[in-house]
């Protein structure tokens, strides 16, 4: 069974950085993009950008070039996501999630969510 | 980048009742994925490329559009429907629509 175990809530200042985890299981984690979508609260998904574990290959969405850092650990199944110079803007719910369907751009598998609170 | 736009915003619908979610794409796109997203959980995947169910999600929900113009039809709401709803499309990159929460009354 395909899972993504996300890491705990995270409080942050302003201008810090946090970096946060998803676990994956039940599937290749080399074999698979990890994509990352933002959601604040109250509002629609965001697509951050996406890892490919196998060979490490990174894609952004434009908006997020700067803010994102994509990397993942093969050998623990991880990916990770470190976002920088954080503002009230970056407080959201991020999640990790897959495409397991061959030549298919629907997410499938998703995280349970990490939530990112930005305050003083 | 696409923009999708969700219609309507808030929809409020009675047991039973058949109703139908809207996404309009600022340009054609080939095919829309729909995600439901109950209070507290992550996106649950209900139907991709336009109009094939997603594994386990019941019958009365369906898919259907082409273009700009795609949509999301519940036969006969239950209860364990309310949630919110979001369009999903891959162009040259993933966007999503705003979202429509759907309430039953």
């Amino acid at each position: 069974e395909v899972q993504l175990q996300q890491s705990g809530t995270v409080l942050a200042r302003p201008g810090a950085s946090v970096k946060m985890s998803c676990k994956a299981s039940g599937y290749t984690f080399t074999s698979y993009w990890m994509h990352w979508v933002k959601q604040r609260p109250g509002q629609g998904l965001e697509w951050i950008g996406a890892i490919y574990p196998g060979n490490s290959d990174t894609s952004y969405n434009q908006k997020f070039k700067g803010k994102a850092k994509l990397t993942a650990v093969t050998s623990t199944s991880t990916a990770y996501m470190e976002l920088s110079s954080l503002t009230n803007e970056d407080s959201a719910v991020y999640y990790c999630t897959i495409i397991t369907t061959v030549v298919a751009t629907e997410f499938d598998y998703w995280g349970q969510g990490t939530t990112l609170t930005v305050s003083s | 980048q696409i923009v999708l736009t969700q219609s309507p915003a808030i929809m409020s619908a009675s047991l039973g009742e058949e109703i139908t979610l809207t996404c309009s794409a600022s340009s054609s796109v080939s095919y829309m994925h729909w995600y439901q997203q109950k209070s507290g959980t992550s996106p649950k995947l209900l139907i991709y490329s336009t109009s094939n169910l997603a594994s386990g999600v019941p019958s009365r929900f369906s898919g259907s559009g082409s273009g700009t113009f795609y949509s999301l039809t519940i036969s006969s709401v239950e209860a364990e429907d309310a949630a919110d709803y979001y369009c999903h499309q891959w162009s040259s990159y993933p966007t999503f629509g705003g979202g429509t929460k759907l309430e039953i009354k």
